[in-house]
């Protein structure tokens, strides 16, 4: 079945710190979510995206829809302590009643 | 507040007991799915439900039952409970079935324990 690379798996940063994470699949979306959960809180949906190229934001948080159709990216700049959880990437493919995918998550922890 | 609602929030159980989670929604979704949580494995799906009256197996279904007892309510049964489902388990809801242009909306979660 599909599978999601999520990377990477743990990041460690200082506040005010840019923040880099990307998600890759052996096979073509045509849609890329992004989650973040909070510590003890389920999933909340970040950014949709839905077309190869898109670039999309929502405040401090930017993420890319590949060009290929086989990766995501999400930035998060100048990050600040609230940003702290787990991020997850999630795509659905392009065939039939494909399952929504999701990566392994990006724990983020900011030291002040 | 609309959303998706879970029940306990935090369980114990000893090996072999039985417990059934509950889950429900009241933004009118058709489709729900329970997923668990494991460190470093990120969202497996264990069961889903496309409508009202069907369920279908996901990644990892053994030891779990379900049933979509109405639109709102899709609960998760173990029948009994062994230490590899000690887990945080999400229940989901979504307005199609794999929503992928709206993504799913989450619960906050059990977190079980088995001993």
């Amino acid at each position: 079945g599909q599978q999601l690379n999520q990377s990477p798996q743990s990041m460690f940063i200082q506040e005010g710190e840019d923040v880099s994470m990307n998600c890759t699949s052996s096979s073509i979306f045509n849609t890329w979510l992004w989650y973040k959960q909070d510590p003890g809180e389920g999933p909340v949906l970040l950014i949709a995206l839905y077309k190869a190229g898109e670039l999309t934001s929502n405040g401090r948080l930017t993420a890319q829809f590949g060009i290929t159709r086989k990766d995501s990216f999400l930035n998060i700049s100048a990050s600040i302590p609230s940003d702290v959880g787990i991020y997850f990437c999630a795509g659905r493919g392009i065939q039939g009643a494909q399952k929504l995918v999701f990566g392994q998550g990006t724990r983020l922890t900011i030291n002040p | 507040n609309a959303g998706v609602t879970q029940t306990p929030k935090f369980q114990v159980l000893k090996t072999g007991q039985s417990m059934t989670l509950q889950c429900a929604q009241d933004m009118n979704h058709n489709s729900m799915y329970w997923y668990r949580q494991d460190p470093g494995m990120g969202l497996r799906l264990i069961y889903y439900s496309a409508s009202e009256g069907t369920t279908d197996k996901g990644e990892v279904p053994n030891g779990y039952n379900v049933s979509r007892l109405n639109k709102r309510e899709f609960s998760l049964r173990l029948e009994s409970a062994a230490p590899s489902q000690t887990s945080v388990y999400f229940c989901a809801s979504s307005e199609g079935l794999f929503e992928g242009y709206y993504g799913y909306t989450f619960g906050s979660g059990t977190r079980l324990t088995v001993v």
